[in-house]
């Protein structure tokens, strides 16, 4: 099966700019989507397809993807950006897709 | 919107069988491309996916669950439901049901989530 590896925590400082970087064999032949996870709170979809993002999630959060590494990337890093973020993809390499989760990263507001 | 919302016991004791529903509002769960999914998030841990459904009743089933899970939907009611026996103190976790795109598969919609402790 498909795995993905997150680095477990990422600091940064607010005002600063936050990589959160996702590994997976030849990766950026996927897409990749980013989800938020807070305490108690539902997981969040900040970007989609490598670099999309949804409507209300705001323009600091951007994507890329490229060859074994996807990044999301927080600009002008807020204290209410500290949570858990999530790579994930569709392994549809297999007859049946799977949906495939990173480990997760901890972003820390310092 | 399309709102979700899981439903179904909070405790349960190893051995037991896990049942939770997620009703869905906002959207037809028979038509679409979509496919419709549990996970769960370990207290500590990260979110594992469990399986999904899509509105024709295909399923697919994370491998190591496989034995013991049951995902069904039931149309007229909007609603679809995960069944997991053989409970153990590792099933403990939140579980949330949420909605997925087929093709890239993004998952756009959640559920709050459920708390679900197996415990003596």
């Amino acid at each position: 099966s498909y795995i993905l590896t997150q680095s477990p925590s990422v600091t940064v400082a607010p005002g600063q700019t936050a990589s959160i970087s996702c590994g997976g064999n030849n990766l950026g032949a996927k897409s990749v989507h980013w989800y938020q996870l807070k305490p108690g709170q539902a997981p969040l979809l900040v970007v989609f397809d490598d670099s999309d993002r949804p409507s209300g999630v705001p323009e600091r959060f951007s994507g890329s993807n490229s060859g074994n590494t996807a990044t999301l990337t927080i600009r002008w890093v807020e204290a209410e950006d500290e949570a858990d973020y999530y790579c994930q993809v569709w392994d549809s390499t297999s007859d049946h897709p799977d949906v495939v989760f990173g480990g997760g990263t901890k972003l820390t507001v310092l | 919107q399309v709102v979700l919302q899981e439903s179904g016991p909070g405790l349960l004791k190893p051995s037991q069988t896990l049942s939770l529903s997620c009703n869905v509002s906002g959207d037809s769960i028979r038509w679409g491309n979509y496919y419709w999914a549990w996970t769960r998030h370990h207290p500590g841990t990260g979110l594992e996916w469990i399986g999904y459904i899509y509105g024709n009743g295909n399923t697919y089933y994370n491998p190591s669950l496989k034995s013991r899970l049951t995902i069904s939907v039931d149309t007229p009611k909007n609603q679809f439901s995960l069944r997991l026996k053989s409970l153990t103190a590792a099933d403990t976790a939140v579980y949330f049901c949420a909605r997925g795109h087929s093709g890239y598969g993004r998952i756009d919609y959640w559920g709050q989530g459920m708390l679900v402790t197996v415990s003596s």
